[in-house]
């Protein structure tokens, strides 16, 4: 059983469509991290959110965290070929990091 | 950008055959880390480092051994790969605490036939 359930796991879309990506648990997390992984490439960090209820924005992405803090959302408006990758999430838990499996995201031009 | 660094890319051996993969960082950071991943599962952490001559067992267990001898060199080592071995094994170094930014190599793939 994975501790932070991501859907969907697979999406693929049209270039300028927008997209949602979800992040869900039952445990409480001190903080959340999203991260991309491109092809070939190692994961790198997006944001981190902290606060239940915030919302970070970068550029066309949208973060938020729940007020609960359990669950997170990603939501890219204009989607473009670029944003194409894996995007994972990862909730910290005292010392711990957790990592979900993650979203594959197509964005077809 | 991240300055860590993981050799091989790419690795095709026969089982049996004694494998280290490397992995070093310039950052100065004291915290590394080895992640396998797989396709459509999370991230397991299999072995951590707080530092020089600090090395631990992580959440999934792995028959690969680590060692920690310089801050910036955190090689993995399998005495005898076997098919079950092969994954995506994935570098990691932070600073500050264990839940703080990951900075990732880009991967070493080890197929074993």
């Amino acid at each position: 059983t994975q501790l932070l359930e991501q859907s969907p796991q697979f999406l693929s879309i049209q270039e300028g469509e927008n997209l949602t990506v979800y992040c869900n648990s039952s445990s409480v997390f001190s903080s959340l991290q999203w991260y991309r992984q491109e092809p070939g490439e190692g994961p790198v960090l997006l944001v981190t959110v902290v606060t239940g209820g915030e919302v970070k924005k970068l550029k066309r992405l949208t973060f938020q965290f729940g007020d609960a803090r359990k669950d997170s959302s990603l939501h890219i408006t204009a989607a473009q070929p670029g944003d194409t990758g894996l995007y994972l999430c990862a909730g910290a838990n005292g010392y711990k990091l957790s990592f979900g499996a993650g979203t594959t995201v197509t964005v077809r031009a | 950008e991240a300055d860590i660094y993981q050799t091989p890319r790419y690795l095709v051996i026969g089982t049996g055959k004694k494998i280290t993969l490397e992995c070093s960082q310039t950052m100065g950071h004291d915290k590394m880390y080895w992640y396998q991943q797989d396709p459509g599962m999370e991230l397991h952490l299999i072995h951590y480092s707080y530092g020089v001559n600090s090395t631990e067992k992580g959440d999934l267990s792995s028959e690969s051994t680590v060692s920690r001898i310089r801050t910036e060199h955190f090689p993995l080592t399998l005495e005898s790969a076997r098919p079950s071995h092969t994954s995506q094994y994935l570098c990691a170094s932070s600073e500050g605490g264990f839940t703080g930014e990951l900075f990732f190599g880009e991967g070493s793939r080890l197929t074993v036939l």
